[in-house]
């Protein structure tokens, strides 16, 4: 399983634009890259996932290089709700994965 | 439609006693995944099952934890003489028969205090 890394934590304030960078330098081929949310006490949320290039949903985008060595996360005008942990996962896209969590990135946005 | 379901969301028990932890997938999934969170720590993967079958369980420890997925009725988790080192978040997520996305749907979490 490929190895993901990304910052602990990260500050911002409401109305900017966020993004977080993981690494997954071990990437194999099949794999895809996926972030997920998780706010204090309920499980985590599926946001965005991408195999190259850029990807693009209401909520989020996703940037990733062609080595894919590593992806951004991208999260336009965030607001106090966006205050989370984030997830960056490596997998297989095969729908049946199961999921390996690292520690993510702790989002905070503050007024 | 609702969501993945988990009760209880709360329990408290004390050491050598049994937990039994249980998940209703969303309508129409079939796939059951349980993930275990520790204070300040990601989700480690416990097990997946398919209705009856366990397909993988290589997260799973190797005593006193189980985890099934009858043909009728939610799926359980059962931790035996719980111990201390067991309190954390157990979460489930469900995802349908045909994948395409590594997308699971996670319930809200049970909360397992071992006094």
């Amino acid at each position: 399983l490929a190895k993901t890394t990304q910052p602990i934590s990260m500050d911002s304030y409401e109305g900017q634009e966020v993004n977080i960078t993981c690494s997954h330098n071990n990437i194999a081929t099949n794999d895809y890259i996926t972030w997920y949310q998780q706010f204090p006490s309920q499980g985590p949320r599926f946001i965005i996932q991408g195999y190259k290039t850029k990807v693009t949903n209401e909520v989020a985008s996703l940037f990733i290089p062609a080595d894919r060595k590593s992806s951004t996360l991208s999260l336009p005008r965030v607001s106090l709700s966006d205050t989370a942990v984030y997830y960056c996962l490596v997998a297989l896209n095969s729908g049946y994965s199961t999921l390996t969590f690292g520690k993510g990135t702790m989002l905070l946005v503050s007024p | 439609n609702a969501g993945v379901m988990q009760n209880p969301r709360h329990l408290v028990r004390r050491r050598g006693q049994e937990a039994r932890l249980r998940c209703s997938p969303m309508k129409g999934h079939s796939h059951v995944y349980w993930y275990r969170q520790l204070p300040e720590e990601g989700l480690k993967f416990m097990v997946y099952l398919q209705k009856e079958n366990i397909i993988d369980e290589s997260g799973m420890p190797k005593e006193r934890f189980s985890a099934e997925f009858p043909k009728e009725g939610p799926s359980i988790l059962r931790i035996q003489q719980v111990v201390r080192g067991d309190s954390a978040a157990y979460f489930c997520a469900s995802s349908p028969p045909r994948g395409g996305y590594n997308e699971q749907f996670f319930g809200p979490g049970t909360r397992l205090t071992v006094l």
